[in-house]
């Protein structure tokens, strides 16, 4: 079946730091990735969409300048949090969908990051 | 914004009893879909129906749709503890190419 890694799997990062979280199609092309944000006992949240090659579409309300998306190839997408602080401390999931498979989005298994 | 809402919040049942969760959602959907999540894990997906479709089965899973209500059930026949998890309705809505995710349910499964 379609697997989707991330990598780092958990990061401790300083406040003011930037982290850069991968998140990986290992066996089939992705033109669609998703970045969703989760924060303890609560739901995920979509922060933006990704199309290879082209910008990533942010959701209302996530910082474009803060949560930078790069979707390089129809393999990797990379989430970038720049000058983390505290209240980015959370769980990162990203999914892919393969361009034949319209339907599915298929889960990494999430990055946790904390900022301390 | 989130589009569905699951309800229960919480569930806890005895194992082997059937846990049945609801979930509501706002727009036009293109489909439903139902992941569970352990605690601290990733989300693992286990069902997609279509707007067409009314009800799918896999293993003891069962989900219905119903779209003139714009709602959703999933039901986990003869529980288990390894059942024990977050479970969430995800919509694709029509003309939005994203996925949103519900609130979630919390079950728990008491030995």
């Amino acid at each position: 079946g379609a697997v989707v890694s991330q990598h780092p799997s958990w990061v401790i990062c300083k406040s003011g730091t930037s982290v850069k979280i991968e998140c990986r199609s290992l066996d089939f092309q992705a033109t669609t990735m998703f970045w969703y944000r989760q924060f303890p006992k609560q739901s995920l949240m979509l922060m933006a969409t990704s199309n290879e090659g082209s910008k990533a579409t942010y959701e209302q309300g996530v910082e474009k300048d803060k949560f930078l998306i790069n979707h390089a190839s129809l393999t990797l997408s990379t989430l970038t949090v720049t000058s983390a602080h505290p209240e980015d401390s959370s769980f990162y999931i990203c999914s892919a969908r393969e361009w034949t498979v319209a339907d599915e989005q298929y889960f990494g298994p999430g990055t946790r990051l904390t900022v301390t | 914004s989130q589009q569905g809402e699951e309800d229960p919040q919480a569930l806890s049942i005895q194992e082997g009893e059937n846990a049945t969760m609801n979930c509501s959602y706002k727009t036009s959907i293109n489909n439903l879909q139902w992941y569970r999540q352990n605690s601290g894990r990733g989300l693992v997906h286990l069902i997609l129906i279509r707007s067409n479709e009314r009800e799918k089965h896999s293993g003891r899973l069962r989900v219905t749709l119903d779209t003139s209500k714009k709602s959703s059930s999933l039901l986990i026949t003869a529980s288990r503890a390894a059942d024990t998890a977050s479970y969430f309705c995800a919509t694709a809505p029509r003309e939005k190419d994203k996925i949103i995710f519900g609130k979630g349910t919390r079950l728990h499964i008491l030995p």
